[in-house]
């Protein structure tokens, strides 16, 4: 069955690099997703990545695919405290317009 | 263009008292999502509709109830709240393999 694990804390210092990690089991996973969960609100998408790319970047955000080993991590790079949230790794299935299968999230605290 | 609205944004209960959170969306999606999260445990599927006039079960959907009112609204109801069901209630809305969220409700059964 499909599983997404993450580790469920990481702290950083200002003006670091963050690296988020994630884990899935889905071989047949077509979208990879990352969301993000600031407190209070509720989730919003970051960036995804399609399976037939190893690397995706957006500005300070990097994305990593290793298909292999079926593990996915975000690169937040020059964190700052806003970026101070819960992250959320997810994957669907390949025939899409199916419910996500989310991770617990990782919870990434910026230290001043 | 709002995205995904939920009402209400806050709601405390009784247990036993029945409820329905109220879902909408404004960007033409078929497939709608109700998801509950809870603290250490990620956010969990309680159901789905893939399209106008269908629904199917998540993975926990006991002791709920969904209405798929027309593309645009699906709503979520407690029958007979109970302490397990005090949780953040996220709703969302996709097409293929965009899933969009709402703001949430956080629902607390005393």
């Amino acid at each position: 069955g499909e599983d997404v694990e993450q580790s469920l804390f990481l702290s950083v210092r200002e003006g670091d690099s963050s690296v988020i990690n994630c884990t899935y089991t889905d071989s047949s996973s077509t979208y990879l997703y990352w969301y993000k969960q600031e407190p209070g609100a509720g989730l919003q998408l970051l960036t995804y990545i399609f399976s037939n790319m190893d690397m995706k970047q957006d500005q300070r955000l990097t994305v990593l695919l290793n298909k292999k080993d079926k593990h996915l991590s975000l690169r937040i790079a020059d964190t700052q405290t806003g970026d101070s949230a819960i992250y959320f790794c997810a994957e669907i299935h390949p025939s899409g317009n199916t419910p996500l299968v989310f991770g617990k999230g990782t919870r990434l605290s910026v230290i001043a | 263009n709002a995205g995904v609205t939920q009402t209400p944004k806050f709601q405390v209960l009784k247990t036993g008292q029945s409820m329905t959170l109220q879902c909408a969306q404004d960007m033409n999606h078929n497939s709608m999502y109700w998801y509950r999260q809870d603290p250490g445990m990620g956010l969990r599927l309680i159901y789905y509709s893939a399209s106008e006039g269908t629904t199917d079960k998540g993975e926990v959907p006991n002791g709920y109830n969904v209405s798929r009112l027309n593309k645009r609204e699906f709503s979520l109801r407690l029958e007979s709240a109970a302490p397990s069901q005090t949780s953040v209630y996220f709703c969302a809305s996709g097409d293929k393999y965009e899933q969009y969220f709402g703001p949430g409700t956080r629902l607390t059964v005393t």
